[in-house]
């Protein structure tokens, strides 16, 4: 299975500032995709990544809060823009291989 | 609309008892189904799938899951609970031609020694 690795693992940011977090894989995958996980609760989709194209964005999502890079087949960033407390949760990135889908650690942000 | 149902927000089981976590599931074409575990403060982990062929599939740390297409149900089951087991227990699902997860609300499991 595709081992992901994510930085940061945490991170304490102040209101308005911009954090990005990066997403490692160590194998070539096509598929890549972004979640937001309130501790304990479920997950939610925030874009889908491919290589090569534009990145999609769920509804209640935008580019311009979370743009997204994807400049190759093992590498992604996602940033939180104008960060506010609502955007206190934890990051997570996850590669498609085969049927399955793996994750990253995740990144635990806190906005003060 | 697809969906994913998980009716327990959590569930108790003694130590060396045996468990099961409910998933009952909709989605307009055949159903790829997985379960995933969260340790705290952990990633997701991959435990285990059904595509096609038999009902009943094997995962990860002795876990295994039933499916039943007519109830479209996908509980998760374990012989014997280990305190080890203690953790938040997502169902998801997808059809075949989306590779988009459709995730339940999560059941934590407790297991008591």
């Amino acid at each position: 299975s595709a081992v992901i690795s994510q930085k940061p693992s945490r991170d304490i940011c102040q209101r308005g500032t911009s954090l990005t977090i990066q997403c490692q894989v160590d194998s070539q995958v096509t598929m890549m995709f972004w979640y937001r996980q309130q501790p304990g609760q479920s997950l939610t989709l925030i874009a889908t990544a491919n290589q090569g194209s534009e990145a999609t964005y769920e509804s209640g999502f935008v580019i311009d809060k979370f743009p997204i890079s994807r400049p190759n087949l093992t590498f992604s960033t996602l940033t939180v823009s104008n960060m506010s407390p609502e955007d206190s949760s934890i990051y997570l990135c996850s590669v498609v291989e085969g049927v399955e889908q793996y994750f990253g650690p995740g990144t635990r942000l806190t906005v003060t | 609309a697809q969906s994913v149902a998980q009716p327990e927000d959590q569930v108790n089981v003694a130590e060396g008892n045996p468990l099961t976590v409910k998933c009952t599931y909709s989605v307009s074409g055949n159903p790829y189904l997985f379960w995933y575990v969260q340790y705290p403060n952990r990633g997701l982990q991959f435990l285990l799938k059904y595509i096609t062929g038999d009902n009943l599939v094997k995962g990860s740390y002795g876990f295994e899951a039933e499916f039943n297409k007519s109830q479209t149900s996908f509980h998760l089951k374990k012989p014997s609970a280990l305190v080890s087991d203690s953790a938040l227990y997502f169902c998801a699902v997808r059809d075949g031609s989306n590779y988009q997860l459709i995730w339940g609300a999560g059941t934590k499991l407790i297991i008591k020694p």
